[in-house]
């Protein structure tokens, strides 16, 4: 069975520092795809960041950075600049090609502090 | 707006009743996903249809059923509902074009409270 793991519930940061969340999972796949969801208070669910397991460079998308570790099967996220903006339940998810289902992780809060 | 609509947006229901939530995905979209979150937990995924058929369940309870018709619009139905069904409910759609899944794109949710 596929899973994802973030082993950090909770995580706080000043604003415009640098924070990592991180998530790991676990796959007998060779080709799948990673996500990165924020899900604000408002609770909508948005797509941060996407990566494909077959491109070694890592995604970025504006302050929002990956570091794919194939190998190890890590796919943590870097959020430069923190904005209080950015506080939020951020989800890790895959999903393989051909997929029936994005397998989520349990989430991290990230509470951005002024 | 991530071009997936959800109706209705909040719905406050008894015990023992039976709801029916709406989903239409984003244009082009064949594939529809059915995720159930409770309060500050993840997202539990319910049920997948591409195209019309069934393509994968998760753990969705048989008083739970699900469809999604010609126009590829769903429906999740929930009959005699528990306090324990209080929750948001997501429908999510995706490509899903036979080569390559792209993101799933998200509704709003449907905020389902039962008293």
């Amino acid at each position: 069975a596929q899973t994802v793991t973030q082993s950090q519930p909770e995580m706080s940061v000043q604003e415009a520092e640098t924070v990592t969340l991180s998530c790991t999972y676990d796959t007998s796949e060779n080709n799948y795809y990673l996500f990165w969801y924020k899900q604000p208070p408002s609770r909508q669910m948005i797509l941060v960041i996407r990566q494909e397991a077959y491109k070694q460079q890592n995604a970025t998308e504006n302050r929002f950075s990956v570091n794919f570790q194939k190998a190890a099967k890590s796919f943590s996220l870097k959020i430069s600049d923190s904005q209080l903006g950015d506080t939020a339940m951020y989800f890790c998810a895959f999903i393989p090609p051909y997929g029936q289902n994005f397998v989520f992780g349990p989430g991290t809060r990230l509470s951005v502090l002024p | 707006d991530s071009g997936v609509t959800q109706t209705p947006k909040h719905l406050i229901t008894a015990t023992g009743q039976r709801v029916t939530l709406r989903c239409s995905p984003r244009s082009g979209d064949l594939s529809v996903y059915w995720y159930q979150q409770s309060l500050d937990q993840g997202l539990q995924f319910l049920i997948q249809y591409y195209n019309g058929e069934e393509r994968a369940k998760g753990n969705i309870l048989e008083r739970f059923s699900a469809q999604q018709f010609p126009d590829l619009h769903s429906e999740l139905n929930l009959s005699s509902l528990e306090l324990g069904d209080s929750a948001l409910y997501f429908c999510a759609s995706s490509q899903l074009d036979g080569s390559v899944n792209t993101e799933a794109f998200f509704g709003q949710g449907t905020r389902l409270t039962v008293v």
